[in-house]
């Protein structure tokens, strides 16, 4: 199984920061990867496929960038909606395999 | 509108059996794979099983292979997922999530929609 390791864990950090979280596969997956956002007592919400294409409806501060098997989510500019725990998951093979999840907190 | 909505969660005791069912709609269900995404208290998301369009190809995760089994009814737009020798780990919040290409494999394609969840508590 590809293994997929996701950091940080956990961040705080403050309204208008850049956070950058990471997962990195342990063989290459090509772009087969998507970014999640998810609030408490909610399903995931999908911000990124195919590694970097922006989900419609999904504000332009969320980039995704990467493949192979380093893989980035990017929020400039962090607003207070955006705390929340995110995840990335692997499509690549079986088994689909998400990230541990890092759950960004307020500063 | 896509929607998808759980249904047959519960509080079960270790060792017995649930069905769980998400109908859909806003799509043409039998053009998308599906999946079963499950998560434990305070957990993160673990991907459970996912079946193709067709309903002709499953697959699961090593942790409920032999146990759980994944199954649609095009005609009804339903997807199941039965659940037998259930144990305390098995307790989550189970969701169904739909497949964003059409007519691909479970894989390449990731998870657009996602239902709310349904609650699966295996406890004596």
């Amino acid at each position: 199984d590809i293994q997929m390791t996701q950091s940080p864990s956990s961040l705080s950090a403050s309204v208008g920061d850049r956070v950058t979280i990471t997962c990195r596969a342990s063989q290459g997956i090509g772009n087969d990867l998507g970014w999640y956002q998810q609030k408490p007592g909610k399903a995931p919400k999908r911000l990124i496929y195919a590694a970097s294409s922006l989900q419609s409806g999904v504000p332009s501060r969320f980039s995704g960038s990467g493949s192979g098997t380093e893989f980035t989510l990017t929020i400039t500019s962090l607003q207070p909606e955006d705390f929340a725990t995110y995840y990335c998951l692997l499509h690549n093979s079986y088994p689909l395999t998400f990230g541990g999840g890092t759950k960004v907190e307020i500063k | 509108e896509v929607q998808l909505l759980e249904s047959g969660g519960g509080l079960v005791q270790p060792g017995g059996s649930l069905r769980l069912s998400c109908g859909a709609s806003g799509f043409t269900f039998n053009t998308y794979a599906m999946s079963w995404v499950r998560q434990a208290p305070g957990k993160g998301l673990e991907w459970v099983s996912g079946i193709s369009g067709s309903g002709g190809n499953t697959y699961y995760a090593d942790s409920v292979k032999g146990r759980f089994t994944i199954s649609r009814d095009n005609s009804k737009n339903t997807l199941y997922l039965q659940m037998n020798s259930l144990r305390a780990e098995d307790t989550a919040v189970y969701y169904c999530a739909k497949g964003s290409r059409p007519a691909r494999p479970v894989i390449r394609s990731d998870f657009d929609y996602w239902g709310q969840g349904t609650l699966v508590t295996v406890s004596s």
